[in-house]
């Protein structure tokens, strides 16, 4: 079945500096590709959604100055946490859509444990 | 919005005991519904799902029934067991997944 490969699985950084996490998608093109953020009490919050080739699409209230998204190619997404804060510190998900359409269900990566210190 | 609301956890249940983990959604159009679980130490899996009125999804013993009429989708089990101690997703897709808080399902031997 398709695969979404995130690396790192964990992290752990200082306040300040600035974190990327990759996603791949290791046996299909993806063209569209998701970000989520899953806090304490495990619900899992849709950040922005990037296609390839072009400008991601941010939720309401998440600062696109501060998740950069890229999505260069039709298998890599990256997503840099900058100038990370300790509130920052949270479980981030990616998932990817072989489409653009998207009533179809999404592959997961596992997940990456961001701790700022 | 699109929103998705499901009864909060954790759910605690002996081994073969019925399992029921409601889900009522609110959203315009017609929306796609899903079941996504997360077993200790691995991603989001897609569970089931439906994708019009009055489908069951089912998979795994799971069964969820798409209700218009209650915008509802909640996931049943007739007999649980200790694998399926796991975190439940209800989701719903229109032109993006929204999830609901999720359901920690916890069942003993």
């Amino acid at each position: 079945g398709a695969v979404v490969s995130q690396h790192p699985s964990w992290v752990i950084c200082k306040s300040g500096t600035s974190v990327k996490i990759e996603c791949r998608s290791l046996d299909f093109q993806a063209t569209t590709m998701f970000w989520y953020r899953q806090f304490p009490k495990q619900s899992l919050m849709l950040m922005a959604t990037s296609n390839e080739g072009s400008k991601a699409t941010y939720e309401q209230g998440v600062e696109k100055d501060k998740f950069l998204i890229n999505h260069a190619s039709l298998t890599l997404s990256t997503l840099t946490v900058t100038s990370a804060h300790p509130e920052d510190s949270s479980f981030y998900i990616c998932s990817a859509s072989r489409g653009r359409l998207y009533n179809s269900p999404l592959h997961f990566g596992n997940g990456t444990r961001l701790t700022v210190t | 919005g699109d929103s998705v609301t499901q009864m909060e956890g954790p759910v605690t249940l002996s081994e073969e005991a019925f399992l029921t983990i409601n889900c009522t959604y609110t959203a315009t159009g017609y929306p796609s519904l899903f079941w996504y679980v997360q077993y200790p130490g691995e991603g989001l899996q897609l569970l089931l799902k439906a994708t019009k009125a009055d489908d069951k999804g089912s998979n795994k013993g799971f069964e969820a029934t798409y209700r218009k009429e209650t915008t509802s989708f909640h996931l049943e089990k007739g007999s649980v067991q200790v694998s399926d101690s796991a975190v439940y997703f209800c989701a719903l897709n229109t032109d993006k997944l929204i999830f609901g808080t999720g359901t920690r399902l916890q069942v003993f031997p």
